[in-house]
């Protein structure tokens, strides 16, 4: 199994255009998680998908942030418009949906001019 | 917020010794779990400790788990270089939501 897989893995972008960020779960998992880690505030999360519905978006930052999961292989993040503070690291993680250990993606790399 | 909270937040030991990792955290839990960061990396899941277990080993790593202090200990017997990383632990805060702490960075010196 490839395991948990993003995109991009850095971007870089200017204040104000819009970012996406992907995420493909690793095959079989019905849950899926999106992170953002800085050195602030450390690993946040952000929302969370059982079998592709949100369940709890309560660490959305603000109506800036959004994300979707249109299938059960592909989940997006999307940030419009985008700001500096927003730069991080973003992961994805994914579980069978039996709560427990959590299997996390690389993380991309955001960084907002 | 942060639920779990890693101490000492940097430990620098030689490679060979023994590390140990401490967490604390505020509310009633079901598991605890511990997680690995390498630098520029995600993270990768080391150990899950239920509620109603006082210990679990894996390999080097050994776990403590004391419920009615609101704490857990994390050991590494015969560290390496290859552990130099940053170690996490991590509460479930309902539902399947996991609350991590700030993390502990670990540099073994060779």
């Amino acid at each position: 199994d490839a395991g948990v897989i993003q995109s991009p893995r850095h971007e870089v972008t200017e204040m104000g255009q819009e970012v996406t960020l992907r995420c493909k779960p690793i095959s079989g998992h019905n849950s899926l998680f999106w992170y953002r880690q800085t050195m602030m505030r450390g690993l946040e999360l952000l929302i969370y998908f059982n079998n592709n519905v949100p369940i709890d978006d309560s660490g959305m930052p603000e109506d800036r942030f959004s994300a979707k999961m249109p299938n059960a292989s592909f989940s997006t993040l999307k940030i419009q418009p985008s700001e500096p503070r927003d730069s991080a690291v973003y992961f994805c993680a994914s579980n069978p949906g039996t709560g427990g250990e959590q299997f996390f993606g690389p993380g991309t790399r955001l960084t907002v001019l | 917020s942060q639920q779990g909270e890693e101490d000492p937040q940097a430990l620098s030991i030689q490679e060979g010794e023994n590390a140990t990792m401490n967490c604390s955290y505020k509310t009633s839990i079901n598991n605890l779990q511990w997680y690995r960061q390498n630098s520029g990396r995600g993270l990768v899941h080391l150990i899950l400790i239920r509620s109603n277990e006082r210990e679990k080993h894996s390999g080097r790593l050994r776990v403590t788990l004391d419920t009615s202090k609101k704490s857990s200990s994390l050991l590494i017997t015969a560290s390496r270089a290859a552990d130099t990383a940053s170690y996490f632990c991590a509460t479930d805060g309902g539902a399947q939501k996991l609350v991590f702490g700030q993390g502990t960075r670990l540099t073994i010196n060779p």
